[in-house]
Order: structure tokens, then sequence, then C-alpha cells
């Protein structure tokens, strides 16, 4: 089955980077998109971004524009999500999700998610 | 931007009973693009409905979605004790994708 396992905790420095991976397995990696969320402790869901696999193409929400890098490495079947000018208010849960379109080539994505990793949790402290 | 509005924020529930939780849309969601998840505590959240009611793979038919236009809701025919959690909605009519604000499904 699908599964996406995500790094470990963090603790950062205010003004620090924040890199978080997600491993995919049980299923071609490069044919689905893949996104991130982010939930901030006690708060809703707030979308960041999404990278197609096959070819590194990027989207990114535009509260995080310029702040944001999402990469992936088709060897070992990972994204990886690069968060930079840390503050106290990206103390937050980290979710990678897969998007459930097959997508073999082109550009295609539902934007609703399934599944989700466990979650990454990086607090920005001083 | 879709600003995503649940109602209510909490419900005291028992066991048994059957629920419809509300998530209005500030504009029309195109396309049927909105979905439902479930997310329990330190867990993930967990699609259960897309594209207003197709259920997803393993989601019991106790769960339904309904809706068109602005207007969405989520039903649970018969609540069971693993029931009890936070429900979101979320459009990807458009970017940005949102959520609501969630509603918290608790034991009466």
């Amino acid at each position: 089955q699908v599964r996406l396992v995500q790094s470990g905790a963090e603790v950062k420095k205010p003004g620090a980077s924040v890199k978080v991976s997600c491993k995919a397995s049980g299923y071609t990696f490069t044919t689905s998109y893949m996104h991130w969320l982010r939930q901030a402790p006690g708060q809703g869901l707030e979308y960041m971004g999404m990278i197609n696999p096959r070819d590194g193409s990027t989207t990114y929400a535009q509260e995080f524009q310029g702040r944001i890098t999402v990469t992936r490495d088709t060897s070992t079947s990972t994204v990886y999500m690069e968060l930079s000018s840390l503050t106290s208010e990206d103390t937050a849960i980290y979710y990678c999700a897969k998007d459930p379109a097959f997508c073999p080539d082109g550009v295609c994505y539902m934007a609703y998610f399934d599944p989700w990793g466990q979650g990454t949790l990086v607090i920005v402290s001083s | 931007e879709i600003v995503l509005t649940q109602s209510p924020g909490t419900l005291s529930l028992s066991p048994g009973e059957r629920v419809t939780l509300s998530c209005r849309a500030s504009q029309s969601v195109s396309s049927d693009f909105l979905a439902w998840y479930q997310q329990k505590p330190g867990q993930a959240p967990r699609l259960l409905i897309y594209d207003i009611s197709s259920r997803a793979t393993g989601i019991p038919d106790r769960f339904s979605g309904s809706g068109s236009g602005t207007d969405f809701t989520l039903t649970i025919s018969r609540l069971e004790p693993e029931d009890f959690a936070v429900y979101y909605c979320q459009h990807y009519d458009s970017t940005p994708y949102t959520f609501g604000q969630g509603t918290k499904l608790e034991i009466k």
C-alpha cells in the first residue's frame, strides 16, 4: 500500500532553515504529485505547495513564495521541503501528502490529499 | 480566495446518533472540487470524501457527502465510537487551496 514516511522532529532558532523529508513507497514515485501542508498547534490546515516528481517542477502558495523550496530525489523516492527565515509563527506539524491523480506524463493533479505522511513537528524557538 | 466556514465548531453527541456537518464556501466551488477529512488527536488527517460525494477507499458507507455551489454537508448516519474526531472540509477548485476551520465531534 502507499506509504509516506517523514523525518523526525526538529528544533530551530529564529532565522534558521529547516529541511523535512518524505519517503514514498508502494507506488511509482514519478506518477503522482506530492504536496506539503502544515498545521500550527491547535490550529487548522494550511496548504504550502506541490512538486511534480517526474520533472521536479513546483508550485508554491503565495504566502510561502521566496521562503519554501520543494525538491525530490527520484533515486530514493524522497521529496524534501525546505523552509527558510523561520519565525515562531512557523512552529507547526508539517505534512507531505500524495495527490490521487495518476500522472505518468504532462501536468495533472487534483489537489486533494491521500494519503498523508505521519507529520514532522518543527519547533522554532530561541 | 475561497473561504470555507464550518459549523458548528463543536458537537456533543452519543454513539448511534446521526450527524450532519456543514461547510459553506464564500463563493461557488466549481467542478465539485470539495473534500472532507477526519483527524484524530496525534494523527494526520485521513481523506473521507472527495468530489463532494465520492467515498475514499476503505471509508465506511455510514459517511456520505452532498451539496453544490456554496453549501456542502458531511453526514454520518450512525456514529461509532471511533468517529469522534475533528472534521475538515477543503476545496481544490483553484489556488489557494483552503480548509475550513474544523468541526469537533465529541462524546456526550
